[in-house]
């Protein structure tokens, strides 16, 4: 079946600039996440939803992120006045577990550059 | 909060030998422990994953062990093969949902 879906791939934007980000997770996972990967470095978590509401914020860097779902699974994370921090692969993942201990299926992330 | 560390940075072994890559974490509360392998310019996928009931997990070539006192696990990787050649991230999770903690990753080439 389908796997975990994210759009754009690639997204350059200028500083200052809003963007959203897309995740179309595996039909029929409730859990979905939201992580941040910078060159080199390890995933960072910024999101959790638990069918449509985000129990779980505590990973959002600041004010500038936010991250909805809709409808159970499509999810969108918007940054609004990018700076070029912000500079990152943004991974989606979605679960089937809702205890938290099973496999995370990722997307294939969205590149994001702040020029 | 949690706080994973994972050793080598590194780690370059020769076609057929074995490699061994640790990870040390903070929260004792964890009792989720997956890794992920990430080939270049493509998405992490899980490689097996273990629970705090279990001590070892072994799935082919692959291995996990588990210290719970000791807040460490690792992974063994036998007869190493080029195609194991990828980046390596632990995790950490089981306290806040789904929520993963992962290492820094560890880059693993195998010379053929």
């Amino acid at each position: 079946g389908a796997g975990v879906s994210q759009s754009p791939s690639n997204k350059v934007t200028e500083k200052g600039k809003d963007v959203e980000l897309r995740c179309d997770p595996i039909s029929g996972h409730t859990a979905l996440y939201w992580y941040r990967q910078s060159l080199g470095q390890g995933l960072e978590f910024l999101i959790y939803f638990q069918g449509n509401s985000a129990p779980d914020k505590s990973g959002l860097p600041s004010d500038r992120f936010s991250a909805e779902r809709t409808g159970g699974s499509v999810s969108t994370l918007t940054i609004q006045r990018t700076q070029q921090e912000d500079s990152a692969v943004y991974l989606c993942a979605s679960s089937l577990d809702l205890a938290g201990v099973g496999e995370q299926y990722f997307g294939p992330g969205t590149r994001l550059t702040v020029t | 909060g949690e706080n994973v560390e994972q050793h080598p940075s590194t780690l370059s072994v020769q076609e057929g030998d074995s490699a061994v890559i640790k990870c040390t974490y903070s929260d004792s509360a964890s009792n989720y422990f997956p890794w992920y392998k990430q080939e270049l310019g493509k998405r992490p996928q899980l490689i097996i994953d273990i629970r705090s009931n279990v001590g070892e997990k072994k799935d082919q070539r692959i291995a996990v062990t588990l210290n719970k006192t000791a807040k460490h696990f690792s992974l063994h990787i036998t007869e190493t093969q080029p195609e194991d050649s990828a980046v390596y991230f632990c995790a950490t999770g089981g306290t806040s949902y789904g929520k993963l903690t992962f290492g820094q990753g560890t880059i693993l080439t195998v010379h053929p």
